[in-house]
């Protein structure tokens, strides 16, 4: 049963450090997404990734969040320096083919909690 | 730009009682309409989607909706509910034609009750 990988699933760290997250998208699929979710905001897109390529990042705070792929099964999420609003769960999904039609498998978080 | 607005954010339900989540978009283009379902501390998942056909798209779980084009809706049904129907339920929507950022609904938690 393929499923999207997410590591850590749980993490506490204090404001001004580095927090890195990993995802492995199920083999074989090619596009890759980043969401952020929160009570207040509700399922947010950080990023989307095709073919390994990032193609729409107009989510992410771009000074203090990065989103890599250093190869087809794994994608990372940086926050440095890490604030406690950027406390969430933080999704990954992966998809094969059109993102506008193709289903999107979701990890099963990682809930960060920036103290 | 398209939305999506969810107006019930908890519906309670008795066990084995029919259900309807209202799911309600904005877009004067072709749409693409999914429900996607989240269980607590877990990812979403895939209920259903309309992508083009048939207005009635029939899912996992028992669950159907019905694309109405006229009252820009994509509301969520099941005849009979269960304990473990209990769950959060997101709408979401995008634009047909290339890459379009799938936008996600606020969300509707759907309570059953024993």
């Amino acid at each position: 049963d393929a499923r999207v990988t997410q590591t850590p699933r749980h993490k506490v760290t204090e404001m001004g450090q580095e927090v890195t997250m990993r995802c492995q998208p199920i083999l074989g699929h090619n596009t890759v997404f980043w969401y952020r979710q929160t009570m207040m905001q509700g399922l947010e897109l950080l990023a989307y990734f095709r073919n390994r390529a990032p193609l729409d990042d107009s989510g992410m705070p771009k000074d203090r969040f990065s989103a890599e792929m250093p190869d087809a099964t794994l994608a990372t999420l940086k926050i440095q320096p890490s604030e406690p609003r950027d406390s969430a769960v933080y999704f990954c999904a992966s998809g094969l083919g059109q993102p506008g039609t193709d289903t999107q498998y979701f990890g099963p978080g990682t809930r960060l909690t920036v103290l | 730009a398209q939305s999506v607005t969810q107006l019930d954010s908890q519906v309670p339900v008795f066990e084995e009682a029919p259900v309807e989540l209202r799911c309600n978009y904005s877009s004067s283009v072709s749409v693409y309409l999914f429900w996607y379902v989240q269980y607590p501390n877990q990812g979403l998942q895939l209920l259903l989607k309309y992508l083009s056909g048939s207005t009635l798209v029939k899912g996992i779980n028992g669950f159907e909706a019905e694309f109405n084009k006229s009252q820009t809706s994509f509301h969520l049904r099941k005849p009979s509910v269960h304990i473990s129907d209990t769950a959060e339920y997101f709408c979401a929507v995008t634009l047909g034609g290339g890459y379009q950022k799938v936008t996600f609904g606020t969300g509707t938690k759907l309570q059953v009750i024993p």
